[in-house]
């Protein structure tokens, strides 16, 4: 159980372009979902918080002109880079976290797969 | 939010146990800890969550001393699949975010 899918699982882009990832739990639903960013040998930075039905919480330092997040429902969360540039190359991986879930007294967050983006 | 600080790197062999010791603190009375383990190009996975004492699953143990400052990951007979970094989260009950650090890149070689 708790398994979170991310699709696709590698994109490559042209500058310029924008690029949807998904992120999905398969098996409860997830109330908050989390975007984060993972750069090569470095560790995962929080991007922004999505709530089922609301605005999403971005962190200090992203825009969310350019990542917008959707999270249009339970199992559901999307993350659109608008205009890539080959800076915004990376690994993005989402996390969910839902109701019942609770295991010693947190809600666990599950950790999808990751998204590896390349733009060229 | 609770910083936590761990060794960069560790090295262990096959079939040892390793524990890895993370420091916390500034570690709040709702903290908990957890610890989760990554693969390269994969997200990270839960192994293990506790608030005080000992903890244990199928995989690793969790000690974690009265004071709460610190807390051990105890990996029994490592295989060359426990090659990764190991995360060490704490965050308060509830709905709050997870922050990650550096984490300990474990290498466990034959």
């Amino acid at each position: 159980g708790a398994v979170v899918s991310q699709h696709p699982s590698w994109v490559i882009c042209k500058s310029g372009t924008s690029v949807k990832i998904e992120c999905r739990s398969l098996d409860f639903q997830a109330t908050t979902m989390f975007w984060y960013r993972q750069f090569p040998k470095q560790s995962l930075m929080l991007m922004a918080t999505s709530n089922e039905g609301s605005k999403a919480t971005y962190e200090q330092g992203v825009e969310k002109d350019k990542f917008l997040i959707n999270h249009a429902s339970l199992t559901l969360s999307t993350l659109t880079v608008t205009s890539a540039h080959p800076e915004d190359s990376s690994f993005y991986i989402c996390s969910a976290r839902g109701p019942g879930r609770r295991t010693v007294g947190t809600d666990t967050q599950y950790f999808g797969p990751g998204t590896r983006l390349t733009v060229l | 939010l609770a910083k936590t600080t761990q060794p960069i790197s560790m090295d262990s062999y096959e079939g040892q146990e390793v524990n890895i010791t993370c420091s916390h603190n500034n570690i709040a009375t709702n903290d908990y800890i957890t610890w989760y383990q990554q693969f390269p190009s994969q997200g990270p996975r839960f192994i293990i969550q506790g608030y005080k004492t000992k903890v244990t699953n199928e995989v690793a143990s969790l000690f974690i001393p009265a004071d709460r400052k610190s807390s051990t990951l105890s990996l029994p007979r490592v295989s060359l699949s426990d090659t990764a970094v190991y995360y060490c989260l704490v965050g308060e009950e509830g709905y709050s975010t997870l922050t990650f650090g550096k984490g300990t890149m474990l290498l466990v070689s034959p």
